[in-house]
């Protein structure tokens, strides 16, 4: 399988846990999104990465959101202390670099805060 | 005012209709995507286009760039095309970080 694997598929918290999730990319997709998606939504954009530069952060990342990519390879998406309005799907996605290019998404990772 | 809009938000079609899904935006783009999403949460990509139309099986996309109007349709629709169908403005020419996405229609074909 060659597309966008996130892990895990899903997860149950408890309030004030820490959570990380995993993103492989498609191997040779140098730009790699992240987006959380709460029922009934489209998608929301919460942070890209081009290579292992963090290059933008939405206003929806709090401090208790860190994301990584040490190695311009997958990608990691942390959430501490989770809250229960932090429930939500989310996706990763991967893409060239280039005019006009298709992201391909991920099957996400669907978090429950409990 | 969202900047990108569906219609309809929901659709229910009986097995076999011909389906037509709309997406307007109002800011200025160069490419329009679709995509699907299955209950359980995967997005799928079906057509990334910038003008005129894609065929693909039975669904089929057009644009028109001048309008800001996109439509998706799928012919003879079949109970495994019930999804929920998001149309996605990548409103940079090279990066997915200024994304605006559709609040989706979820369609549902009854056998």
């Amino acid at each position: 399988d060659t597309g966008v694997s996130q892990n895990p598929r899903h997860k149950i918290t408890k309030r004030g846990q820490n959570v990380t999730f995993r993103c492989d990319p498609i191997s040779e997709h140098n730009r790699l999104y992240w987006y959380r998606q709460t029922l009934g939504q489209g998608p929301e954009f919460l942070t890209y990465f081009q290579n292992e530069a963090q290059l933008e952060k939405s206003r929806l990342l709090s401090d208790r959101f860190s994301a990584e990519r040490p190695k311009g390879s997958f990608s990691t998406l942390e959430i501490q202390r989770t809250e229960q309005g932090d429930s939500a799907m989310y996706l990763c996605a991967s893409s060239l670099m280039g005019g006009n290019t298709e992201a391909f998404f991920g099957q996400g990772t669907r978090l429950t805060v409990v | 005012k969202n900047e990108v809009e569906q219609s309809p938000q929901n659709l229910t079609a009986q097995e076999g209709e011909f389906i037509t899904i709309n997406c307007s935006y109002s800011v200025g783009i160069s490419a329009l995507h679709w995509l699907q999403q299955h209950p359980g949460g995967g997005i799928v990509s079906l057509f990334m286009l910038s003008s005129g139309k894609k065929k693909h099986g039975r669904l089929i996309a057009t644009i028109n760039i001048q309008e800001k109007h996109s439509s998706l349709h799928i012919t003879a629709s079949h109970p495994r095309d019930s999804a929920v169908y998001i149309c996605a403005s990548p409103r940079s020419k090279t990066s997915y970080d200024k994304v605006i996405f559709g609040p989706g229609t979820s369609l549902s074909v009854i056998p």
